[in-house]
């Protein structure tokens, strides 16, 4: 049963600090996405990938967030420094590419910065 | 304006009872998919049913269906026999066509139904 993973699960952080998310796409799905889902924003793209390479990264604040793809196999989004308003579950999604609609989603990462 | 747009903050259903999500979208694209995706309390976003803009038939996934309205905008998720595992978040989300000076485009998501079933 192929699922996208992701991890940590839940991470706790104080102002300032780092954060590293990580995400493995279903093995030959080589489009991947990161959504933020917040109660008053609801769910809003961050960024995505495509065959590793970044198409669009316009929802990201891009002085503190910043996603790779390292391989197939692995795409990170890190915060840095982390703020408080960053709290929020992030979520990676996976497809098979842009010709193919749907979208598989990970379990989701909460963040809380405190 | 919202593309994507649920009206019902929440909905209330029987058991075996069949119920109806509404969402209402907005594109000036003739290519489009329309998609709904449930999410327990657990968290997770479970995909459940697609819609091509140029599909002639609705589409269903046992017992979930999509009552599409082209003319109408409107892609409403009907569930059948709802069943207590049913109840949870769903949202309504579309795709649109890349832009000109774009590869590809992400899901834009409706607000979300809360779906509560009682026995």
């Amino acid at each position: 049963d192929a699922r996208v993973t992701q991890t940590p699960r839940d991470k706790v952080t104080e102002m300032g600090q780092e954060v590293t998310m990580r995400c493995q796409p279903i093995l030959g799905h080589n489009t991947v996405f990161w959504y933020r889902q917040t109660m008053m924003q609801g769910l809003e793209l961050l960024a995505y990938f495509r065959n590793r390479a970044p198409l669009d990264d316009s929802g990201m604040p891009k002085d503190r967030f910043s996603a790779e793809m390292p391989d197939a196999t692995l795409a990170t989004l890190k915060i840095q420094p982390s703020e408080p308003r960053d709290s929020a579950v992030y979520f990676c999604a996976s497809a098979l590419g842009l010709s193919t609609d749907t979208q598989y989603f990970g379990p989701g990462t909460r963040l809380t910065v405190l | 304006a919202q593309k994507i747009t649920q009206t019902q903050p929440g909905m209330f259903v029987q058991e075996k009872e069949a119920v109806t999500l509404d969402c209402t979208y907005d594109t000036s694209d003739q290519s489009y998919g329309l998609f709904w995706y449930k999410q327990p309390s657990s968290g997770e976003m479970i995909f459940l049913i697609y819609q091509g803009s140029y599909d002639e038939q609705n589409a269903t996934e046992g017992r979930y269906s999509l009552n599409f309205q082209k003319a109408r905008k409107s892609a409403n998720l009907v569930i059948s026999a709802s069943q207590l595992g049913d109840s949870a978040m769903y949202f309504c989300a579309m795709r649109e066509p890349p832009a000109a000076n774009q590869a590809g485009t992400a899901l834009i998501f409706g607000k979300g139904t809360t779906l509560s079933v009682s026995s």
